[in-house]
């Protein structure tokens, strides 16, 4: 089975940066996602990864290394909007429309 | 961007009552899935579908619920009878059927806060 872990909180300031961590541990792997939850709201697609490295979406970027389970999101130039829960999952092996196993998610605050 | 719908917003019942939760995925999305998440915690898997057929359901997709969508309409997750420990936010999802980075996409609603009491 799958299982994703992500630590509960993260605090940062506004301009600087943050970094939310994900570890997983699964029987096959077939790419990791990030999505943000505001409160009450639906989760947004930010960032899919399935290959090793860093891939840079500006404001938001995605390290993944597969042999260590380990992933990250970053956010850069951090603004006080960018406050909401950081979900990380990762979706079975097999056909599309496998199911994603979500960790616990991250609440980042961003003070001024 | 793409938007799926959920209806209704709220729903609060009684115990041992049957509740219809609608959900309407984007138009030429054919992946379905339903998620639970009580307050603060994980999103958790329940269900997703295809073609008409469940493909996979977790532990906690109990006997009493069901799920279907009838000729192309709404998406639906009925519990029958529901229980207390029903109460949580149904997230209803769906995504696009191929491969690569568009089909890790899923779309989500922005839930149905049932409460059963």
């Amino acid at each position: 089975g799958q299982g994703v872990e992500q630590p509960a909180k993260l605090m940062s300031v506004e301009g600087t940066f943050a970094r939310v961590n994900c570890t997983y541990s699964t029987s096959g792997f077939n790419g990791l996602s990030w999505y943000q939850q505001r409160e009450g709201q639906a989760p947004v697609f930010l960032s899919y990864v399935v290959l090793d490295g860093l891939k840079d979406s500006g404001h938001f970027s995605t390290f993944l290394s597969r042999s260590n389970g380990y992933s990250y999101l970053l956010l850069t130039e951090l603004q006080i909007k960018d406050s909401a829960s950081y979900l990380c999952a990762v979706r079975d092996p097999g056909n599309a429309g496998a199911k994603l196993t979500f960790g616990g998610g991250t609440r980042l605050t961003v003070r001024p | 961007g793409p938007k799926v719908l959920q209806i209704p917003s709220h729903q609060i019942i009684d115990m041992g009552q049957m509740v219809t939760l609608n959900c309407d995925p984007v138009s030429n999305h054919l992946y379905f899935y339903w998620y639970k998440q009580i307050l603060g915690q994980q999103m958790e898997f329940l269900v997703n579908f295809y073609n008409g057929k469940v493909m996979e359901k977790s532990k906690l997709f109990k006997d009493q619920f069901s799920v279907e969508r009838p000729d192309g309409s709404y998406f639906t997750l009925k519990i029958q009878p529901t229980a207390l420990e029903d109460s949580a936010v149904y997230f209803c999802a769906s995504s696009y059927p191929d491969w690569g980075a568009s089909a890790e996409t899923l779309y989500f609603g922005s839930g149905t806060r049932l409460t059963v009491l």
